[in-house]
């Protein structure tokens, strides 16, 4: 059964890069079948796809996060990461980590998720 | 604003009947893009509940149905449960803008 778990400080400062890595386990990160991805929901409020990244490297991100946003894919560790830069306090959220379905060649639906991770953006 | 709008809440009796719509734009939904459904319980990470506009994962219970037709899409709860009660979310993807996996703003359920 595959599982996904995101890990990285719980408090990052404004100005600073937000950085967290999500480690599946269960299965291989490497399957041609799915992308991986990353979505957050700050306190309160709804879901916003950050961004996602094919095993190969091969990235497509938020228009509205593009500027600030890296993820890269580590194959030999089984693990994907995310770097969001200039952080303020509208980057408080819940990050998931999720595998997205290349169902027909194109990205799809996300499943399974993450438990999510709380990262506070504060002085 | 989300790029798909979804009613900010539904509510019904244990027993009925509910819909949750879920309306795009002709560069999302009615481009032909497929529209997926998750459910998130209060605490938790969203769940898969609907792919491919109609499709159940296995495990979850056919009262949870899905469909899609021009720009909108629904998801149906028949026999409504109070276990049923969360917050649930349609995602798709948008071509504009360079390409976007987009979500509704989400529709938070009461069962009475």
């Amino acid at each position: 059964q595959l599982q996904l778990q995101e890990s990285g400080p719980g408090l990052v400062k404004p100005s600073e890069t937000l950085s967290l890595t999500c480690t599946v386990s269960g299965g291989s990160i490497s399957s041609s079948s799915y992308y991986w991805g990353w979505i957050r929901q700050p306190p309160g409020k709804g879901l916003e796809w950050i961004g996602s990244i094919y095993y190969s490297g091969s990235t497509y991100y938020n228009p509205s996060l593009k500027s600030r946003v890296t993820i890269s894919v580590d194959t030999s560790k089984n693990q994907f990461s995310l770097k969001l830069s200039s952080v303020t306090a509208a980057d408080t959220a819940v990050y998931y980590c999720a595998r997205q379905s290349r169902a027909r060649g194109g990205p799809n639906w996300f499943d399974p998720w993450g438990q999510g991770t709380l990262v506070t953006v504060s002085s | 604003q989300s790029v798909l709008t979804q009613p900010p809440s539904v509510s019904g009796a244990p027993g009925q009947r509910v819909t949750i719509s879920c309306t795009g734009s002709s560069s999302n939904i009615g481009a032909g893009y497929d529209v997926h459904w998750y459910q998130q319980l209060p605490g938790t990470a969203p769940k898969l509940l609907i792919y491919g506009n109609s499709n159940r994962p296995s495990g979850v219970p056919d009262r949870f149905s899905g469909s899609k037709s021009g720009t909108s899409a629904s998801l149906a709860i028949s026999g409504l449960q109070a276990e049923d009660e969360a917050d649930y979310y349609c995602q798709s993807y948008d071509s504009s803008l360079s390409g976007s996996v987009v979500f509704g703003g989400g529709t938070k359920l009461t069962v009475l």
